[in-house]
């Protein structure tokens, strides 16, 4: 069956650090990227980055460069996002998403696919 | 800091047609932008209608169609349905980074 299995929700102190995982299955996981998107209570989504789940190659948002990392392990079809320095505004459902970079029969361009995402993480961020 | 804005809430009744709104504040959206659509409903995570503008995945409904409209990405509902009360969001590529839009809470009345 082709899922995204992700870890349980967690409670985090103001400064602390967590890691989310999203295991894949039922697919080959290096054939494909991994996105992270959080969703902060009654807000909209907010893209985090993504990952190659081939090569390791990573893309942040700027919002979050230097708190986001965001890894694989291949053998374990697993990828993770580990967000530091943790505040109260990081309290959000996060999820991963994945996605292949398409292009038509030219080779041309045609952006991001989006197809399997999972069920979310919820992190609470409290003193 | 770029932001995406949708319009924040429509209302449309049973079997009307409704078009929703995806603009960029760097400018006009161009295919350039990929855009995408996802739905969301209470509880669930997003589930994507629309990539690339106006290409369907295949568990999209034919009434649901993705289109560029005076400088925004749209989309629009024909023959709306009362499972199509969700939230909806865009999502707009800029060059390697992806930035989300607002979202319009769709309501069926």
């Amino acid at each position: 069956q082709v899922q995204l299995v992700q870890s349980g929700a967690e409670v985090k102190k103001p400064g602390a650090s967590v890691k989310v995982s999203c295991k894949a299955s039922g697919y080959t996981f290096t054939s494909y990227a991994m996105h992270w998107v959080r969703q902060a209570p009654g807000q909209r989504l907010e893209w985090m980055g993504w990952i190659n789940a081939g090569n390791g190659n990573t893309k942040y948002s700027q919002k979050f460069q230097g708190r986001v990392t965001i890894t694989r392990d291949t053998s374990a079809s697993t990828a993770y996002m580990e967000l530091s320095s943790l505040r109260s505004e990081d309290t959000a459902v996060y999820y991963c998403a994945r996605a292949t970079w398409v292009r038509d029969s030219s080779g041309k361009p045609r952006g991001w696919y989006f197809d399997l995402w999972g069920r979310g993480t919820l992190v609470t961020v409290s003193s | 800091q770029t932001v995406v804005t949708q319009e924040p809430s429509l209302t449309v009744s049973p079997g009307g047609t409704v078009t929703l709104t995806c603009a960029s504040s760097t400018g006009a959206v161009t295919s350039g932008y990929y855009p995408n659509w996802f739905q969301q409903k209470p509880g669930q995570a997003p589930r994507a209608l629309i990539y690339s503008t106006s290409n369907k995945h295949s568990w999209t409904p034919a009434r649901f169609s993705g289109s560029l409209l005076g400088g925004k990405a749209a989309l629009t509902l024909s023959g709306v349905q009362p499972e199509d009360e969700a939230e909806y969001y865009c999502l707009l590529y800029y060059g390697g980074a992806l930035v989300f839009g607002g979202g319009t809470k769709l309501t069926v009345l």
